[in-house]
């Protein structure tokens, strides 16, 4: 089944302790991309990536961190994690050409306290 | 500067009456419209997107968008709405010009059908 898989699910964490969410593919998609959803705020894109060592900021890249060594995988880094960095994150992936289609992951609801 | 606007946070509407929810958009190149839907508890899903060509477009589970450059709009619409409908509605755009794979969504919109 054709699918984009995060890990964990739910993470309750404390300020400052290092984390690491991850995000997987298995549709060989060239595109990979994390957003963060807030109430009030909608999806916020944070890290796009358009191939394997290829990443770029989007709207709200402080305090994150990515990396793209394999194309299936596409890890986010919180180094120093904040309790403004509660949210429900979602990664994504889409098929670079003119599908332009975004399929999305179940998501990560993160609580730092 | 890319940006969305969804002007209503919550669309209220009677099972089998049609349905609106607007989205109006910002792009300085070339807009790439889509609207996807989450359900509670749920990723997003894809619905449907307009790239080019025919103005209408149309998309899963019966519903339909209508770029309208002028207006810098991308209304999605269904004519007549289920229960089943009641979800959260996300607009987004890209520019397709840039080269880039940057998204903008907007804030979204609680659709809720009444039976």
């Amino acid at each position: 089944e054709a699918q984009v898989t995060q890990n964990p699910r739910y993470l309750i964490t404390v300020t400052g302790k290092k984390l690491t969410v991850t995000c997987s593919q298995n549709m060989n998609h060239e595109y990979m991309s994390w957003y963060r959803q807030d109430p009030g705020l909608g999806l916020r894109q944070i890290y796009y990536s358009m191939n394997v060592e290829v990443t770029d900021k989007g709207d709200v890249p402080e305090g994150y961190k990515v990396s793209r060594k394999e194309k299936r995988n596409f890890p986010l880094i919180l180094e120093s994690p904040s309790p403004n960095q509660t949210s429900l994150y979602f990664c994504a992936s889409i098929r670079q050409g003119r599908t332009d289609t975004q399929y999305f992951g179940p998501g990560t609801r993160l609580t730092v306290l | 500067a890319q940006s969305v606007a969804q002007p209503e946070d919550q669309v209220n509407v009677a099972e089998g009456n049609p349905l609106t929810v607007k989205c109006t958009y910002s792009v300085s190149g070339n807009p790439y419209l889509f609207w996807y839907v989450q359900y509670p508890n749920r990723g997003l899903q894809f619905l449907l997107k307009y790239i080019t060509g025919d103005n209408l477009v149309k998309g899963s589970y019966g519903f339909e968008a209508e770029f309208n450059k002028s207006q810098t709009s991308f209304h999605l619409k269904k004519p007549s709405a289920l229960v089943s409908d009641s979800a959260l509605y996300f607009c987004a755009v890209r520019d397709g010009a840039s080269g880039t794979y940057k998204y903008i969504f907007g804030t979204g919109t609680r659709l809720k059908v009444l039976a």
